[in-house]
């Protein structure tokens, strides 16, 4: 069964250093987004994407965060520079269609701030 | 923004009988709901969805519930196995929107053997 990838797994950083999250959404799907959940909180949308641009962020979803498409399988999440509060699983999903459809997730990275 | 709540933060039953997991929604554009189940350290995965213009989705020991009049959906397992102690998420999808998900807090489901 086909299913969301998500590179590293866990990521450990210093302050103010910029990380890469990397995924793999399912080959069809044409809507990606990313999550994050930090630890003990609810899962919080971030920003979806579809042909290419953002279609919607949050307002966590500052400067400090893009979103690429560089090829035709990954989608990456970037930090610039991080921060401690940065500290949190992030998810990628990825679904058929923007509404009344399934989003399928990954396994997601566990990012730690120092 | 408590859009959708779960207010139960965990509960426990015993292997064999029903698990009911309950979620309230306050915004009335919501027209799409799905349910994940979530292990540590893993991934939400997808388990049942209804539409709004549904009243009930039945999916083997998986049946989700809509009342719409009272913004209340709720997960029924029956009958539970130890293996779905995980915690449940109730995820809604607002009309018109680029597909965010908008999740509830979690509750922790325990099936006691």
């Amino acid at each position: 069964e086909p299913e969301v990838t998500q590179t590293p797994s866990h990521q450990v950083t210093q302050m103010g250093q910029e990380v890469i999250l990397r995924c793999v959404p399912i080959s069809n799907h044409l809507y990606f987004y990313w999550y994050r959940q930090i630890l003990g909180q609810k899962v919080e949308f971030l920003v979806s994407f579809y042909n290419n641009e953002i279609s919607e962020k949050s307002e966590i979803f500052d400067d400090q965060f893009s979103v690429e498409r560089p090829d035709g399988s990954n989608f990456t999440l970037k930090i610039r520079s991080t921060k401690l509060e940065d500290s949190a699983m992030y998810f990628c999903a990825s679904s058929e269609r923007d509404t009344e459809e399934t989003q399928y997730f990954g396994p997601g990275t566990r990012l730690l701030v120092l | 923004d408590q859009q959708v709540k779960q207010n139960s933060p965990s509960l426990s039953v015993q292997e064999g009988r029903i698990s009911i997991l309950n979620c309230d929604y306050t915004n009335s554009m919501f027209d799409y709901f799905l349910w994940y189940k979530k292990y540590p350290a893993e991934g939400p995965t997808f388990l049942i969805s209804i539409s709004s213009i549904k009243d009930k989705n039945e999916d083997g020991r998986f049946t989700v519930f809509l009342n719409k009049s009272a913004k209340h959906l709720s997960l029924h397992i029956v009958p539970s196995q130890p293996g779905d102690s995980a915690v449940y998420f109730c995820a809604a999808i607002v009309s018109g929107n680029t597909g965010k998900l908008i999740f509830g807090q979690g509750t922790t489901l325990q099936v006691k053997p």
